[in-house]
């Protein structure tokens, strides 16, 4: 089975912070996602990735930037953080060809 | 742009009730539909997926079929079980499968 895990599990920060979440894969697969999830709007998509090197802009990308240093690893970086990103935010994973996502357990942060 | 739109926010059930989640969306092309399913503290996990009009997708005594004249998914199962407490999201993929955007999610509380 897919395994992707995250770092930090919980991170707390304040307005203006600069904050990395980071992301690794260990199933070799293309395909590298980061979303946000918030009650009401379920998750949505920040930033993508389809290989080392390789940035796709997301649905909402505005404030987080992202880089994809290995096929492994993959970063959201948020510069200047403001309570607005506070969230729970999720990688999920996807080999080229095939369908399905797979998530890892989740980063909630926190921006006082 | 793409979009899913999930009717309940929230359903509460008994054990042994009949579920029905509704699902519409709005995309061009001829997109494929996915539930997800979150249970606490972790991230989502593939269901099922639909790729095809009249499709029906299934797992775990969970169902829906692909409706392309009404554009809907709606996600069904016949006698839930506490254990099936969760969240669960429908999306859709864009044409090139590369990203998924997801409905708003409805929190499943089953009462045993």
């Amino acid at each position: 089975e897919a395994a992707v895990t995250q770092s930090p599990r919980n991170k707390v920060t304040v307005t203006g912070g600069n904050v990395t979440l980071s992301c690794r894969q260990t199933n070799s697969h293309n395909y590298m996602y980061w979303y946000r999830q918030d009650t009401g709007h379920g998750l949505r998509l920040i930033h993508y990735s389809y290989g080392a090197g390789n940035l796709q802009i997301g649905d909402v990308p505005d404030g987080y930037k992202a880089t994809r240093t290995t096929q492994e690893d993959f970063f959201l970086l948020l510069e200047l953080a403001s309570p607005s990103q506070t969230s729970l935010y999720f990688c999920a994973s996807r080999r080229d060809r095939e369908y399905e996502q797979y998530f890892g357990p989740g980063t909630r942060l926190t921006v006082l | 742009g793409d979009s899913v739109t999930q009717t309940e926010g929230q359903v509460a059930l008994s054990e042994e009730d009949f579920l029905t989640i509704h699902c519409n969306y709005s995309a061009s092309g001829y997109p494929t539909l996915f539930w997800y399913v979150q249970y606490p503290g972790e991230g989502p996990q593939l269901l099922f997926r639909a790729s095809r009009d009249k499709e029906k997708g299934s797992s775990r005594g969970f169902e829906a079929t692909y409706d392309k004249g009404t554009t809907s998914f709606h996600l069904r199962k016949a006698s839930v079980q506490e254990s099936d407490s969760a969240v669960y999201y429908c999306a859709l993929s864009d044409r090139g499968n590369n990203k998924l955007t997801f409905g708003q999610g409805t929190v499943l509380s089953v009462i045993p």
